[in-house]
């Protein structure tokens, strides 16, 4: 299977911050690579699919790029209702794989 | 309105079996590939597998090889370990490759003696 490693684990930010999570492919997976938002207690929520493209009614504060191997999100300015889990998935493979997560707290 | 709505929270004993529904809604269900996935209390998100519903064809994450079947509408997991207590979520893509766009609320599975 493909693995998907995810930095950081957690993550403490301030409102109107910007940030990055990372995550990286053991091998490569062209531009089959999407990042879900999970909030306590709800589904996963689709944000960004195929590297870049933001799924209807996503703010556009959030941004994904990167190819073959290593991919970014980025949040251009935290907004409250932000925090939360980030997860990178690989649809590349016959075997679909997750990253670990990644928790992003309020500093 | 687009969903997926999923069954109601089970309680098994060990080596016992549990089926998990998925009903879709407000579109076409054999137009999009179903997955499941699943997340064990305060873990990550962990793919089982997938299903095109057009076909019936199925895809199984080697973990759960020999003890899951996924069919159109339902999901069933034998021989159930303590550790197979999660929730569980089917989504559905448009493609085999593509992200999971739509997903079930959930269906917490407990899994002890």
């Amino acid at each position: 299977d493909i693995q998907m490693t995810q930095s950081p684990s957690s993550l403490s930010a301030s409102v109107g911050d910007r940030v990055t999570i990372t995550c990286r492919a053991n091998q490569t997976i062209s531009t089959n690579l999407n990042w879900y938002q999970q909030k306590p207690g709800k589904a996963p929520k689709l944000l960004i699919y195929s590297v870049s493209n933001l799924q209807s009614g996503v703010p556009s504060r959030f941004s994904g790029s990167g190819s073959g191997t290593d991919f970014t999100l980025t949040i251009s300015s935290l907004q409250p209702e932000d925090f939360a889990t980030y997860y990178c998935h690989q649809s590349y493979s016959s075997f679909h794989t997750f990253g670990q997560g990644t928790k992003l707290e309020i500093k | 309105q687009v969903q997926l709505v999923q069954s109601g929270a089970e309680v098994k004993k060990p080596g016992a079996s549990v089926k998990v529904s998925c009903k879709a809604s407000g579109y076409t269900f054999t137009n999009y590939y179903l997955h499941w996935v699943r997340q064990a209390p305060g873990q990550g998100l962990e793919w089982m597998g997938i299903i095109n519903p057009s076909g019936g064809s199925t895809r199984y994450a080697q973990k759960f090889q020999g003890r899951v079947t996924m069919s159109t509408v339902y999901m069933e997991l034998t021989s159930l370990r303590t550790e197979d207590t999660a929730v569980y979520y089917c989504a559905s893509s448009w493609t085999v490759d593509s992200a999971m766009g739509i997903w079930g609320q959930g269906t917490t599975v407990i899994v002890s003696s």
